[in-house]
Parts: C-alpha cells; sequence; structure tokens
C-alpha cells in the first residue's frame, strides 16, 4: 500500500547547528505535504506545509524542501534550539479528500 | 483562539470496560477526525466527519469503536468493550475545509491504559 517513511528514527544535533529531517513517500499522487512537530505529553503541532506545485516553502527558521522526481521531502530547521527537540512527522494528503497519511516519525535530540 | 479540546487528558481501565473520549472542535472548524497512535508512530486515521456526517469511517473497527457528532461541531468516541490492544493515544483534529487539502489542528490528546 501507499506509506509515508523516514530515514532515520532518531537525529542528534548540536544546539545552533541547522537539522535536516528526511522524509519518503510513495504515493505519486499526493498533492499537499504538512510537518507536524510532536512534543512529549501533546498533540501534534503544525510546523509548515507545501503543495505539489510548489519545490520550497521557508518559515520561520524552517524550510521545506519538495523533490517530486525521487518522492523526497525534507525539513531543515536553521539554527536548532533545546526547545525544538521532539519528535517530527511528515504527513502527505492525497486526493480532494483531507486524509493524511503520517510517517512513523523522527526523534530530534538537542544537545548542548 | 481555543484550540481543540479534549477529555480526559488520561484514562485508565480494565479489558472489557466500555470507555469514551470527547472532543471539543476549533470554533467554525467543519471536520472533525479521530485519529489513534500507538507509541512511537504517527496518528492513524479512525473517523472523519465533515459536519455531522460520517464520511469516512473505513478504519474505524466496527465491531466495538462507534462516534458521533450529533449537532456537528463537539464528538464522541465510545469503545466497548475495550482490548489490551486499544491502550494508544485517541487524538482529534479538526480542519476548517469541507473539501480539498486544509491543515489540521490537533488537541492535545486523550492517553488510554487498559489493564
Amino acid at each position: 500500500g501507499e506509506s509515508v517513511g523516514l530515514h532515520l528514527p532518531t537525529l542528534s544535533v548540536q544546539e545552533g547547528d541547522n537539522s535536516i529531517i528526511n522524509c519518503a513517500y510513495s504515493n505519486s499522487a499526493s498533492d499537499y505535504f504538512i510537518w507536524y512537530k510532536q512534543e512529549s505529553g501533546k498533540g501534534p503541532q503544525f510546523i509548515i506545509d507545501i503543495r505539489s506545485n510548489m519545490d520550497k516553502r521557508q518559515g520561520q527558521r524552517v524550510t521545506v524542501l519538495l523533490n517530486k522526481t525521487v518522492k523526497h521531502l525534507s525539513l531543515q530547521i536553521a539554527a536548532t534550539q533545546p526547545g525544538d527537540s521532539a519528535v517530527y512527522f511528515c504527513a502527505e494528503n492525497t486526493g480532494t479528500a483531507s486524509k493524511l497519511t503520517f510517517g512513523t516519525g523522527t526523534r530530534l535530540q538537542v544537545t548542548l | 483562539e481555543a484550540g481543540v479540546v479534549q477529555s480526559p487528558r488520561y484514562k485508565i481501565i480494565e479489558k472489557k470496560q466500555p470507555v469514551a473520549f470527547w472532543c471539543n472542535p476549533i470554533s467554525g472548524h467543519n471536520t472533525l477526525y479521530w485519529y489513534r497512535q500507538n507509541l512511537g508512530q504517527g496518528p492513524e486515521l479512525l473517523i472523519r466527519y465533515e459536519n455531522e456526517e460520517a464520511v469516512d469511517d473505513s478504519q474505524l473497527p466496527k465491531d466495538r469503536f462507534s462516534a458521533e457528532r450529533l449537532k456537528g461541531v463537539d464528538s464522541t468516541l465510545k469503545i466497548q468493550p475495550a482490548e489490551l490492544g486499544d491502550s494508544a493515544v485517541y487524538l482529534c483534529a479538526s480542519s476548517p475545509r469541507t473539501s480539498g487539502t486544509g491543515t489540521q489542528y490537533f488537541g492535545p490528546g486523550t492517553r488510554l491504559l487498559v489493564l
């Protein structure tokens, strides 16, 4: 079946460094992608989204890159801070229904 | 603006007992979702409502799970009887769009432990 997956289950970075979290998706028909951040004991929090007609979108300290050729999505966090420590999920939407398929998540650990 | 509200935040029950979760979405959001999230995994959709209509319940185990959104606002998810494998976090989300892509906003979840 179609799925969204992540290459690395855990990513450890030093405070101040840039972080890159990767995600591979298998459904070429997916047209909308979202990155969520989930802190311990909380629900997923929207970070940034991108539609399939774009290949890059920037937010505050975050950038999402979409490569439709290889079906790859990445989240870049600039100047990573301790508050960025969390599990990050990518999610994809296929078709007109608002139905997201989530990957298994990458845990980002920020060391001082 | 208040976010998605869920209650209770935690629930511990014995197997075979019933349990219910409540969700109040963000005001004005027509679409409401219930997800289940197992430890270390991403959320999995159980059911999606557009207003009071369940438009996608294909992943809801209907032998023991039920949900309702009678007035198209708040919603209740019920499990009866609960099994050990139902231990998970149950997340509610809402979206302002009734069709097409739209960002989903999540509540804090209800953590269920079935003993």
